[in-house]
């Protein structure tokens, strides 16, 4: 069981924002600013799209953003492409430990 | 431009060690703040770290499989290489090999490899 909570699934039709949750189980993630998020597609390795909570790396689109409010990470995706279904995961570097969420089943409408 | 790779055998026995090597290009693991992990993933499950190696030799393990995991690097040839003992076919997953940036996050990630446990 992972120590860091995310829905297992979230829907959203073409155009529209969803938001994707991550909390912790005590005060990790509030504690700490190393939180990123991955995209995986099927049969592919996980994608670097945020860290440091809300930072984009290069070539990632602006639709994705991210932020934190206490011991709860998020991470929105505007203007949803079809292209955007896929599963999700954040990470949070905690003490000497990295924690994967258990991941969020995004599907576009 | 960088690229990690990981090699291994994609079938091992119960109770059998499995050794993996990440072999990457596009940067050195002697740069400082850089480290070189190994992240694992049963099918259908979400990743689970395991292990990870810093520039500096600094070698950090998953506290819940510490025991059983030992990772080590070779920066002349652009290697980092993990052991796992006592292979159970709960260890079936696709194993990654991922660099760690300054910035604490896996900015790049091999295709993977999977490894079946079976006897």
């Amino acid at each position: 069981q992972s120590a860091l909570t995310q829905p297992a699934s979230v829907s959203g039709s073409p155009g529209q924002s969803i938001t994707i949750s991550c909390t912790g189980t005590s005060s990790d993630i509030s504690d700490y600013n190393f939180v990123s998020w991955y995209v995986q597609d099927p049969g592919k390795a996980p994608k670097l799209i945020i860290y440091e909570v809300s930072y984009r790396p290069s070539g990632v689109s602006n639709r994705f953003s991210g932020s934190k409010s206490g011991n709860t990470a998020s991470l929105t995706i505007s203007g949803l492409q079809a292209d955007d279904e896929a599963h999700y995961y954040c990470s949070a570097y905690i003490g000497d430990n990295i924690l994967f969420g258990g991941g969020t089943k995004l599907t576009v409408l | 431009q960088i690229t990690l790779k990981e090699s291994g055998p994609t079938l091992v026995k119960p109770t059998q060690t499995l050794t993996l090597t990440c072999s990457f290009s596009g940067f050195s693991l002697s740069t400082s703040g850089v480290g070189v992990g190994w992240i694992r993933q049963p099918p259908g499950k979400a990743p689970e770290w395991l292990a990870l190696i810093y520039w500096d030799d600094d070698k950090r393990y998953s506290p819940s499989l510490k025991s059983r995991l030992t990772i080590i690097k070779d920066t002349s040839k652009n290697q980092v290489v993990v052991t796992m003992t006592n292979l159970d076919p709960m260890d079936t997953a696709t194993y990654y090999c991922a660099r760690r940036s300054q910035i604490s996050c896996w900015d790049h990630w091999g295709p993977g490899t999977l490894v079946t446990v079976s006897s």
